[in-house]
């Protein structure tokens, strides 16, 4: 079982819509990181939360500690907003690991 | 400089040839993480350089792999002997402080393609 599980793999929605993208961990972790990668572009970090929640603009990251989990949300979907979503967690030995992303696809 | 610096941005060579990435970080940050994404693949840890302590070495793939840091400035991946297995998006990441406790920041990352 990876450490860091995202979910879902893959998501299409429509342009409007509410998104939510789920991240579960198993190891103990000193914060969460959601980080963003455009098709054929950079990593962009868009949130780092170690407790409650966290809002930027229609961005908004939540994160539970007792229950090992972290949601994204989009609210008001735009197509660019398509992209690569990553959770990656930032262990107690110091380094991150990553989940294996989900891709997201907004259609106009 | 105003973030994360990878060089060169593109490199081609050729299997059993040696390759040197370079990273510079942002001034003043102290973690430095090295990555690298194969073509539809996740990030794949490699190394991770934390101020002066020694660096977490667990994620290089083989004897082949190396990198170096010298204090918080400039790290250096190379790659000894390559394979086209090799080939991959190699990316650096640095942040202010270790253990995440900090944003990210990554650089636009080195493709490198063996042949």
């Amino acid at each position: 079982k990876n450490e860091v599980e995202q979910s879902p793999q893959n998501l299409t929605a429509q342009e409007g819509e509410f998104i939510t993208i789920n991240c579960s961990y198993s190891v103990g972790i000193s914060a969460l990181h959601w980080l963003q990668q455009h098709p054929g572009g950079g990593i962009v970090s868009l949130f780092m939360l170690s407790s409650g929640k966290k809002k930027h603009g229609r961005l908004i990251a939540t994160i539970n500690i007792q229950e090992k989990h972290s949601s994204l949300h989009i609210t008001a979907s735009h197509p660019r907003d398509s992209a690569v979503y990553i959770c990656a967690v930032g262990g107690s030995q110091g380094n991150l690991i990553f989940g294996k992303g989900t891709k997201l696809s907004v259609k106009p | 400089g105003a973030g994360v610096s990878q060089s060169p941005s593109n490199k081609v060579t050729e299997k059993g040839k040696d390759v040197e990435l370079r990273c510079d970080p942002i001034s003043g940050h102290t973690a430095l993480y090295w990555y690298r994404q194969s073509l539809g693949q996740g990030l794949e840890f490699l190394i991770y350089f934390q101020g002066n302590s020694a660096p977490d070495k667990s994620g290089l793939p083989s004897d082949r792999f190396s990198a170096e840091r010298t204090g918080e400035s400039v790290s250096t991946l190379t790659i000894q002997r390559t394979q086209q297995e090799d080939s991959a998006v190699y990316l650096c990441a640095s942040s202010r402080q270790t253990r995440g406790f900090s944003p990210l920041h990554f650089g636009n990352g080195t493709r490198l393609t063996v042949t």
